[in-house]
Formats: C-alpha cells, sequence, structure tokens
C-alpha cells in the first residue's frame, strides 16, 4: 500500500461547480498536511496547509483533514476556467522536513 | 525575489552522457530539495539539505545521482551515466524554517529526456 493515495482523474467540470478532491494515507505518523496546485508545466505552489483536524477556509478554497480517518480533502467553491490544474496532495511528519506527495488530480474548469 | 532558478530548463542527451542540473534556491532559505516527477511515480523526493549539508539522500534512485551544495545559494544534481530511464522532469524546491517550516517553493523545472 502506498503511503499517500490520491485519484488521478482526471475530473472535468462546469464553471461554478463545487470541486472534491481527496487523498488517503497510511502513516499514522504525519502531522502536516498541504495542497499544492501545479499548472501545465511548471513547478507546483503551495495552495494550503494544516496541520489539525477540521477545515481550514481560504476564499473559495476548504481544506479538511480527518486524521482518524487518515483522509484529507480540497474543495473549491464556484469553480473558474484558471483553476484548471493538477492538485497534489502532500503531507509530513514531526521534525521531518520530507514531503510525501500523491500523484496528483487533474482538474479543468470547463467554460 | 526571483524565486527558486533552474537550469537548463531543458535537456536532451544521450544515453551514457553525464547530466548536470543547476539550481539557485531563494536567499535566506536554509533547506533545498530536489525532486524528481513522472507520470508513472509522481513527485519523488531525491535529496535534501538543510545548511548546505545533506541530510536525507535515501530518494536517490543508484550510485549514478549524485548532489551537491558548495554553498547556500547553489546546488547541482549530477546524473553519470545517464539512461533513457532518467527522462523527467526535475525541481529544485527551496524552504525557510520559520513559522511555515512546510513550505517548498518550486522551480519551474528541467525538462531532461535521454535517447
Amino acid at each position: 500500500q502506498k503511503e499517500v493515495e490520491q485519484d488521478p482523474g482526471p475530473l472535468s467540470v462546469p464553471e461554478g461547480a463545487i470541486v472534491s478532491l481527496n487523498c488517503t494515507y497510511s502513516n499514522s505518523a504525519f502531522q502536516y498536511f498541504m495542497w499544492y496546485r501545479q499548472y501545465s508545466r511548471k513547478g507546483p505552489e503551495l495552495l494550503m496547509y494544516t496541520y489539525s483536524s477540521g477545515n481550514k477556509e481560504d476564499g473559495r478554497f476548504t481544506a479538511q483533514v480527518d486524521k482518524s480517518s487518515k483522509y484529507i480533502s480540497l474543495f473549491i467553491r464556484d469553480s473558474q476556467p484558471s483553476d484548471s490544474a493538477t492538485y497534489l496532495c502532500a503531507m509530513s511528519g514531526g521534525s521531518n522536513y520530507k514531503l510525501t506527495f500523491g500523484k496528483g488530480t487533474l482538474l479543468t474548469v470547463n467554460p | 525575489d526571483a524565486g527558486v532558478i533552474q537550469s537548463p530548463r531543458h535537456e536532451v542527451t544521450e544515453m551514457g552522457q553525464e547530466v548536470t542540473l543547476r539550481c539557485k534556491p531563494i536567499s535566506g532559505h536554509d533547506y533545498l530539495f530536489w525532486y524528481r516527477q513522472t507520470m508513472m511515480r509522481g513527485l519523488e523526493l531525491l535529496i535534501y539539505f538543510n545548511n548546505n549539508v545533506p541530510i536525507d539522500d535515501s530518494g536517490m534512485p543508484e550510485d549514478r545521482f549524485s548532489a551537491k551544495m558548495p554553498n547556500a545559494s547553489f546546488s547541482t544534481l549530477k546524473i553519470q551515466p545517464s539512461e533513457p530511464r532518467d527522462s523527467a522532469v526535475y525541481f529544485c524546491a527551496s524552504s525557510f524554517r520559520g513559522t511555515s517550516q512546510e513550505t517548498q517553493y518550486f522551480g519551474p523545472g528541467t525538462r531532461l529526456l535521454v535517447l
């Protein structure tokens, strides 16, 4: 079993839709959870960061962590064509700076 | 700030040749990471440095891969000899051990094709 599992998609939605992206993990030592966005032919950029169970909101984006189920989600409200990208979940544990990434989900928002 | 700078942006080489990828981290950052991204395996950490010292190189696939960080503003990843299976996008990232210690800033990547 891989440490981090992420459905690669692709996911195609109409503009304005609510998007839900998910990852599961197996390593209980993971304490920090991130979502990175990667546009085509670019490097990943940090979108959301959280270290506790529950929800964290930033504009149209909400990150949700359920440590008991080892499950994290990213919700995008009122999705825009500019949100079209690959979304990667990432996580790390304790003082370890190593990030373990999911394979990424390719999202396309159609105008 | 210019962000993380990588060179070259594209590299095409023949099997058996030496390849050197370069990275300039964000000024003031004390962590530097080298990643490899492929469709099959996703984004994998190869090695990371703290204050120019290699901390964990367990992700380096083989002895053909080596990385150095001679100073705080420069790092190299070398593949010698290169093989077709090394074809991938190689990313360098840097971070600062501050309040957002997990925030890694990625460069634009080097697309490597080994023929």
